[in-house]
């Protein structure tokens, strides 16, 4: 499986503020999905992250809050912008396996926001 | 869209024991049904998966069976160890036209293996 690596791994955060989380991959990949999962809870998918091309958000998640780039085939960044308390959770960076129907993710970016 | 249910939230085993949890979906067409473990301040593990022709799949102390027609599949775990305490998530994916395109989790089941 491909190593996947997230910056920061943690973070507190004060509100109204924005932090932008990095996902590197250690090989090229053609997606790359963003989770969310909040305290205690399972894991929600925010968006698939598409090289060349605009994010694809899931129902409930906008671009304007969650901002995503992906200017190539191993990196993206999600931005979680003007934070609030309710945003405080983990962010996982995710990818496809080689089979084509496995996801693996990386080991999450913990967001704490005061 | 997919629906996937599980059980139980919480259990509690003693070591040497085995632990079993149960998952439920919505959606016929999904085809590929993944496992995750997740230790405390980790992202989740992929452990076992099966796919939609096969009933069922071991690894080691690990099996997954699947039940097509009542669309439920179960994590087995024998002989647990205390390092088999996390959190499991089962999840379905392929009712898409591309199998990671959704993939979709049940609620988790966080498992404590008593010594």
């Amino acid at each position: 499986s491909a190593v996947i690596s997230q910056k920061p791994s943690r973070d507190i955060c004060q509100r109204g503020t924005s932090l932008t989380i990095q996902c590197q991959v250690d090989s090229q990949v053609t997606m790359m999905f963003w989770y969310r999962q909040q305290p205690g809870q399972s894991l929600t998918l925010i968006a698939t992250a598409n090289q060349g091309s605009e994010a694809t958000y899931e129902s409930g998640f906008v671009i304007d809050k969650f901002p995503i780039s992906r200017p190539n085939l191993t990196f993206s960044t999600l931005t979680v912008s003007n934070m609030s308390p309710e945003d405080s959770s983990i962010y996982l960076c995710s990818v496809p396996g080689q089979s084509g129907n496995t996801i693996y993710f990386g080991e999450g970016s913990w967001l704490t926001v005061v | 869209g997919e629906n996937v249910e599980q059980h139980p939230s919480t259990l509690s085993v003693q070591e040497g024991d085995s632990a079993v949890i149960k998952c439920t979906y919505s959606d016929s067409a999904s085809n590929y049904f993944p496992w995750y473990k997740q230790e405390l301040g980790k992202g989740p593990q992929l452990i076992i998966d099966i796919r939609s022709n096969v009933g069922e799949k071991k690894d080691q102390r690990i099996a997954v069976t699947l039940n097509k027609t009542a669309k439920h599949f179960s994590l087995h775990i024998t002989e647990t160890q205390p390092e088999d305490s996390a959190v499991y998530f089962c999840a379905a994916s392929g009712g898409q036209r591309r199998s990671y395109d959704k993939v979709i989790f049940g609620p988790g089941t966080s498992l404590s293996v008593i010594p």
